[in-house]
């Protein structure tokens, strides 16, 4: 079975640096998201991807967030200049397509670690 | 915006009791309803859904009940086993957009 996978499984980087998060959603899916999970706390929707653009986003997701998909198989999120705060499980998720049919599927997460 | 809250936020029962978790969602244009089941460093996993228009749905040990009057949704588990043991959450998602709002989670700890 298909599944989308994220690169890299453990991330530890300096506060103020730059973080690149990798996702492959699964092939035939259109639809791009990113979640993160602070330990211990609930799943938080960051963003949503479509058609190259944004189509929606949360208030975590501030300037210092970005999101590309640079070819046709990857997805990555850019933390600009990471914050202690910004340390947490980030998970990618993919859909076939936007409709309330459509379930999300996760990565296995990345997790942040900011020192 | 959409907000889940979910209950309990630990349940621990017997190998082969039933149990239920409970979320209610604040907005009454939320029209889908997934499960999702995270064990311990690994991905949350859907396990059930049921959308506005079904007031029940059941798979296997597995069911949930929507009730939209009252804007609460349940998951049931029956015969319980130790490998259920994991964190449950419940989302709510409306059709003007993509976002899951997630409830709290419920850690569920079945004892053999």
């Amino acid at each position: 079975e298909p599944e989308v996978t994220q690169t890299p499984s453990h991330q530890v980087t300096q506060m103020g640096q730059e973080v690149i998060l990798r996702c492959v959603p699964i092939s035939n899916h259109l639809y791009f998201y990113w979640y993160r999970q602070i330990l211990g706390q609930k799943v938080e929707f960051l963003v949503s991807f479509y058609n190259n653009e944004i189509s929606e986003k949360s208030e975590i997701f501030d300037d210092q967030f970005s999101v590309e998909r640079p070819d046709g198989s990857n997805f990555t999120l850019k933390i600009r200049s990471t914050k202690l705060e910004d340390s947490a499980m980030y998970f990618c998720a993919s859909s076939a397509s936007g409709s309330t049919r459509s379930e999300q599927y996760f990565g296995p997460g990345t997790r942040l670690t900011v020192t | 915006g959409e907000n889940v809250e979910q209950h309990p936020s630990t349940l621990s029962v017997q190998e082969g009791d039933s149990a239920v978790i409970k979320c209610t969602y604040s907005d009454s244009a939320s029209n889908y309803f997934p499960w999702y089941k995270q064990e311990l460093g690994k991905r949350p996993q859907l396990i059930i859904d049921i959308r506005s228009n079904v007031g029940e749905k059941k798979d296997q040990r597995i069911a949930v009940t929507l009730n939209k009057t009252a804007k609460h949704f349940s998951l049931h588990i029956t015969e319980t086993q130790p490998e259920d043991s994991a964190v449950y959450f419940c989302a709510a998602r409306n059709n003007a957009g993509n976002m899951l709002t997630f409830g709290g989670g419920t850690r569920l700890m079945v004892k053999p």
